[in-house]
């Protein structure tokens, strides 16, 4: 267990709409990252938080969104969903930003697209 | 752009064999991770690997990093059926304001039979 928590574990949603994908980092961590999991795509980052700012994006879709709040959780907001959204959601987290750490990554939230 | 690849990307081998998978990448960095996925399940980190030459040890896994290459390698002896997992490295490239993204590589898929 790496301390880093997500909501929920399983989404199955349809086309056209919106959701919401929460993760929690270890305590202490000021950094959060989201990266998506396909069998098409691979691993791929999304976007980077520190303490609230964005610090880091990646090949992040524009109907994708993402914010980091002040108590650090951040969320994940995908719209306009498509067929082609379904992956497996990541969230990982550590305690600073553009130094040499580990990142610590989350169980997951597995989206299903119908 | 970077590009990460790892070689194999599917590994049978036989339980107490050595074996090595090849990480190579095309951008200067100095900073490589190694993680391990089960199926279904969420990355666990194996090695943080941040100087020319490091060498980092864990139980029957061994990965080392020559930047100089371009080049990691994670090392396997001996192997037990408990390593059969994927297996990915990872490339950290600094964002535009300090951030952290990392770039994976396809993952090598190891399974370890009897």
């Amino acid at each position: 267990d790496s301390g880093v928590t997500q909501t929920p574990k399983h989404l199955i949603t349809a086309t056209g709409q919106r959701v919401t994908l929460r993760c929690s980092p270890r305590s202490g961590d000021l950094s959060v990252y989201w990266y998506q999991q396909s069998l098409d795509q691979g691993l791929q980052f999304l976007i980077q938080y520190y303490n609230g700012e964005e610090r880091a994006k990646g090949n992040i879709l524009e109907r994708f969104s993402a914010q980091q709040f002040p108590d650090l959780h951040s969320e994940l907001n995908l719209s306009s969903l498509e067929l082609g959204d379904s992956a497996l959601y990541f969230c990982a987290s550590s305690p600073y930003s553009g130094i040499k750490e580990t990142q610590y990554f989350g169980p997951g939230t597995r989206l299903l697209v119908l | 752009e970077l590009k990460v690849e790892q070689n194999p990307l599917f590994l049978s081998m036989q339980e107490g064999k050595n074996y090595t998978i090849y990480c190579n990448y095309s951008t200067t960095s100095d900073r490589l991770y190694w993680y391990r996925q089960d199926p279904g399940k969420s990355l666990e980190s194996l090695f943080v690997l941040l100087s020319n030459g490091a060498v980092k040890q864990e139980g029957r896994l061994m990965a080392s990093l020559d930047t100089k290459a371009r080049l990691s390698t994670l090392h396997i002896t001996a192997a037990v059926h408990d390593l059969s997992a994927t297996y990915f490295c990872a490339v950290d490239l600094l964002g535009e304001t300090s951030g952290s993204r990392l770039t994976f590589g396809e993952g090598t898929q190891l399974t370890v039979n009897p």
